[in-house]
């Protein structure tokens, strides 16, 4: 009965090459994001999908371009990767204009490029 | 944009002393401040939160206290046990409709048996 889940868990690959993560909630959410996660920790907002719209978009390189095929999954796919790209991506979903904030992380995929 | 400062960025304790982390903001309009614990190899959960219309809230050990006027807000981890050792995030939530939450640096706390 996992809440919020992504796969793969790890993700080994070389620079140049392109490669997808998958997310998916079944907690009935409106909202799913994407987060990254650096080698210090530091957690950054990429993208947010409300209903499958994009509603959040950071300055992040269009090399990275989220994909929602319905509310429940939110994709991310990296074109053309970068060893600046290695670090942990984390998938969150929340409902949304109800007053309930609360966030729910996923366990995260760590990307290694090298 | 808004910008959130959180310290200290390491934080060491015995067991069962109290641990302290605070964390400041420059959005006034900011309404929402959640406050996340992260393990070693999972995502960030939460642990609590508080909203601009309240001071303070308690949660059993935890509980988070929060100055609008200063805008600034803490977290305070009483009697700490050996499994409250993870990586703590505050956060704000933007004031603009998007749901978007601005995260501190994050605090790794250790608790010493």
């Amino acid at each position: 009965d996992t809440a919020v889940s992504q796969t793969p868990k790890y993700l080994v690959t070389q620079m140049g090459n392109d490669k997808s993560i998958k997310c998916e909630q079944n907690l009935g959410h409106d909202t799913m994001y994407w987060y990254k996660q650096d080698s210090k920790k530091f957690l950054k907002i990429m993208f947010s999908y409300n209903n499958k719209e994009l509603i959040i978009n950071e300055t992040v390189p269009n090399r990275f371009s989220p994909k929602s095929p319905d509310k429940a999954h939110l994709n991310l796919h990296i074109n053309s990767l970068e060893l600046g790209d290695s670090a942990v991506y984390f998938c969150a979903s929340s409902e949304y204009g109800t007053g309930t904030y609360e966030q729910y992380f996923g366990p995260g995929t760590r990307l290694t490029v090298t | 944009g808004e910008n959130v400062e959180q310290h200290p960025s390491t934080l060491s304790v015995q067991e069962g002393d109290s641990a302290v982390i605070k964390c400041t903001y420059s959005d006034s309009a900011s309404n929402y401040f959640p406050w996340y614990k992260q393990e070693l190899g999972k995502g960030p959960q939460l642990i609590i939160d508080i909203r601009s219309n309240v001071g303070e809230k308690k949660d059993q050990r935890i509980a988070v206290t929060l100055n609008k006027t200063a805008k600034h807000f803490s977290l305070h981890i009483t009697e700490t046990q050996p499994e409250d050792s993870a990586v703590y995030f505050c956060a704000v939530r933007s004031s603009s409709n998007t749901g978007k939450l601005i995260f501190g640096q994050g605090t790794t706390l250790q608790v010493k048996p």
